[in-house]
């Protein structure tokens, strides 16, 4: 497995504000990935976070409202940018590592916009 | 792309029976089939994983099924406790290529004492 962590673990934050998240991870790791996850449902993926490259979004999110950056193998950021009420919910990172592959959760983010 | 139905939402079962969670898949490149449990404000955890090698795999009190020609998989739960009651998460992917993951809408699990 791996030990994941994740700051910051909550924030309330005016609309029209950026926060940028953190994801470290304790070990390198090829594929990081960041979901969201809003109140009762199930997890969305945002994005694919590639080492050295751009990040891959998933349909319904972009690059200008969720950038992302993969500066090295144990360390990712997700900003959300310019943000709405709409864009309460909790941000979690997750690590694909191992053989076999597996993926892990970090302990998440709680966005709240007022 | 990958769709995953979960089913069903919610789940009640009394303590020490048996509970079953079902998911089907729409994507035949799936081979990856993991199941995650989250308790009320932690992060989703790793609880049993099947690889498309494979039809059944259990580990103590839980059991996961594949059937590969139906694209269906099932999460089994015996001897259930006030411990298991939580939101269960089927997903699917591949561990080949991009390795992300599609998730089930998720079922919510409860354990009558």
């Amino acid at each position: 497995s791996a030990v994941i962590s994740q700051k910051p673990s909550r924030d309330i934050c005016q609309r029209g504000t950026s926060l940028t998240i953190q994801c470290q991870v304790d070990s390198q790791v090829t594929m990081m990935f960041w979901y969201r996850q809003q109140p009762g449902q199930s997890l969305t993926l945002i994005a694919t976070a590639n080492q050295g490259s751009e990040a891959t979004y998933e349909s319904g999110f972009v690059i200008d409202k969720f950038p992302i950056s993969r500066p090295n193998l144990t360390f990712s950021t997700l900003t959300v940018s310019n943000m709405s009420p709409e864009d309460s919910s909790i941000y979690l990172c997750s690590v694909g590592t191992g053989t076999p592959y597996e993926q892990y959760f970090g302990p998440g983010t709680r966005l709240t916009v007022t | 792309g990958e769709n995953v139905e979960q089913h069903p939402s919610t789940l009640s079962v009394q303590e020490g029976d048996s509970a079953v969670i079902k998911c089907t898949y729409s994507d035949s490149a799936s081979n990856y089939f993991p199941w995650y449990k989250q308790e009320l404000g932690k992060r989703p955890q790793l609880i049993i994983d099947i690889r498309s090698n494979v039809g059944e795999k259990k580990d103590q009190r839980i059991a996961v099924t594949l059937n590969k020609t139906a694209k269906h998989f099932s999460l089994h739960i015996t001897e259930t406790q006030p411990e298991d009651s939580a939101v269960y998460f089927c997903a699917a992917g591949n561990n080949f290529g991009n390795e992300k993951l599609t998730f089930g809408t998720g079922t919510r699990l409860t354990i009558i004492p």
